[in-house]
């Protein structure tokens, strides 16, 4: 079945980076876009990147463009995400997600990893 | 970017009562609207798809329906489990976007 494991939240200062990590099994990584969604403490949820399959295509969150990089390891079966220049206002759970681009619903969701960003 | 507006924010029912929530897209979105559950502490879980498709796995008595620019899912018969909090969100254009959330607690 399909499991999505992500890894690396923890607290960081504001202006400090932080990769988080997605290990993926039980489908073809490399055939699907894969996509990193937050959640801040008591909110909604918030599209944050994706990326193709190839990684071909990426595309941000005008919040995180700049700052983040997604990327991804097929050999691997895993996704990243690469924080810079972190502000409280990146404070969340962040989810990894198949998929998530037009047309294509987020199927499946890993657990999460909280990221606290503060002094 | 899409709007997605849900309501109520949240409601109050009994086990066995049959529940709907409305979706309002701020233009078209045809019909790629998504629904999804949130128990506290957990992920997301996918329930419908592309405004009506029940993704494999779950229970019959949800359902959606919709098109354009409103969207409802709804529950024929509210079970304990269920107790949740329910998003939209739209695959039509990127940025992909997320209702709101409604939050279904017990009455």
């Amino acid at each position: 079945q399909v499991q999505l494991v992500e890894s690396g939240g923890g607290l960081v200062k504001p202006g400090g980076s932080l990769r988080l990590s997605c290990a993926a099994s039980g489908f073809t990584f490399s055939d699907y876009y894969m996509s990193w969604v937050r959640q801040a403490p008591g909110k909604g949820l918030e599209w944050v990147s994706y990326i193709s399959g190839l990684s071909t295509y990426t595309n941000y969150a005008d919040s995180v463009k700049g700052r983040f990089t997604i990327s991804r390891d097929n050999a691997e079966n895993s996704l990243y995400l690469q924080m810079n220049s972190l502000t409280a206002e990146d404070t969340a759970v962040y989810y990894c997600a198949t998929e998530g681009v037009t047309s294509r619903p987020y199927r499946f969701w890993g657990q999460g990893t909280l990221v606290t960003v503060s002094s | 970017d899409i709007q997605m507006t849900q309501s109520p924010s949240s409601l109050s029912a009994s086990v066995g009562d049959r529940v709907t929530i409305t979706c309002r897209a701020s233009q078209s979105i045809s019909t790629y609207l998504n629904w999804y559950q949130q128990k506290p502490g957990k992920a997301p879980k996918l329930l419908i798809y592309t405004a009506s498709n029940l993704q494999s796995g779950v229970p019959s008595r949800f359902s959606g329906s919709g098109s354009g620019t409103d969207f409802t899912l709804t529950i024929s018969s509210l079970q304990p489990e269920d107790f949740a909090t329910f998003y939209c969100q739209q695959s039509y254009s990127t940025p992909l976007t997320f209702g709101g959330g409604t939050k279904v607690e017990f009455k």
